[in-house]
């Protein structure tokens, strides 16, 4: 099946840090998303993306759609512990509701 | 309250003993999805549903059946569970092709 790596695999960073993880592919998608999951929930959508070049905001998070469509960056700044899980890109390439997702980035922020 | 729901949350059963997992929404969506997560492989798209009676393989069907008989529900059945199915599923449902909300997750174990 499709593979999404993720990177890096895990982070523990200080309270206040900024994030920066990326997601590539070995083949294109026409929609990046970013999934925030905490323990013991199900992921949270927290941003998507719809065209190359794309730069979106929610709140402190910034992500970016790749020119090449092959990639997508997720920024979180002045990060607080609240912050702390683990995150996942997914891509879909077509309009229907097949999606593949990254392994994942832990993220841990120490107070 | 919206939400996505799922029984049972947590099962410990045999080989080969057939078990079905539900899955629920009270939003209306027109689209619904299975996923197991496995630690280091992230989350993996089961089977995925665009509409009742529509129902599509994801990356990892084998083993594994669906139904859609109706809008809200959308049950995963394992005929006949092996250890290999041990895992964490998710049911999500969508209104949309992209934006997906999680439910809270059943975690299987077979022995």
């Amino acid at each position: 099946g499709q593979q999404l790596n993720q990177s890096p695999q895990s982070m523990f960073i200080q309270e206040g840090e900024d994030v920066s993880m990326n997601c590539t592919s070995s083949s294109i998608f026409n929609t990046w998303l970013w999934y925030k999951q905490d323990p013991g929930e199900g992921p949270v959508l927290l941003i998507a993306l719809y065209k190359a070049g794309e730069l979106t905001s929610n709140g402190r998070l910034t992500a970016q759609f790749g020119i090449t469509r092959k990639d997508s960056f997720l920024n979180i700044s002045a990060s607080i512990p609240s912050d702390v899980g683990i995150y996942f890109c997914a891509g879909q390439r077509n309009t229907g509701n097949q999606f593949y997702f990254g392994t994942g980035t832990s993220l841990t922020v120490i107070p | 309250e919206a939400q996505v729901t799922q029984n049972p949350r947590y099962l410990i059963t045999v080989t080969g003993k057939k078990l079905t997992v539900t899955c629920s929404q009270n939003m209306n969506h027109e689209y619904m999805s299975w996923y197991r997560q496995d630690p280091g492989l992230g989350l993996r798209q089961i089977y995925y549903s665009m509409n009742v009676e529509v129902t599509d393989k994801g990356d990892v069907p084998e083993g594994y059946k669906v139904s859609r008989k109706e809008k809200r529900n959308f049950p995963l059945i394992l005929e006949s569970p092996s250890p290999n199915q041990t895992s964490l599923y998710f049911c999500a449902s969508s209104p949309t092709s992209y934006e997906q909300y999680f439910g809270p997750g059943t975690r299987l174990t077979v022995t």
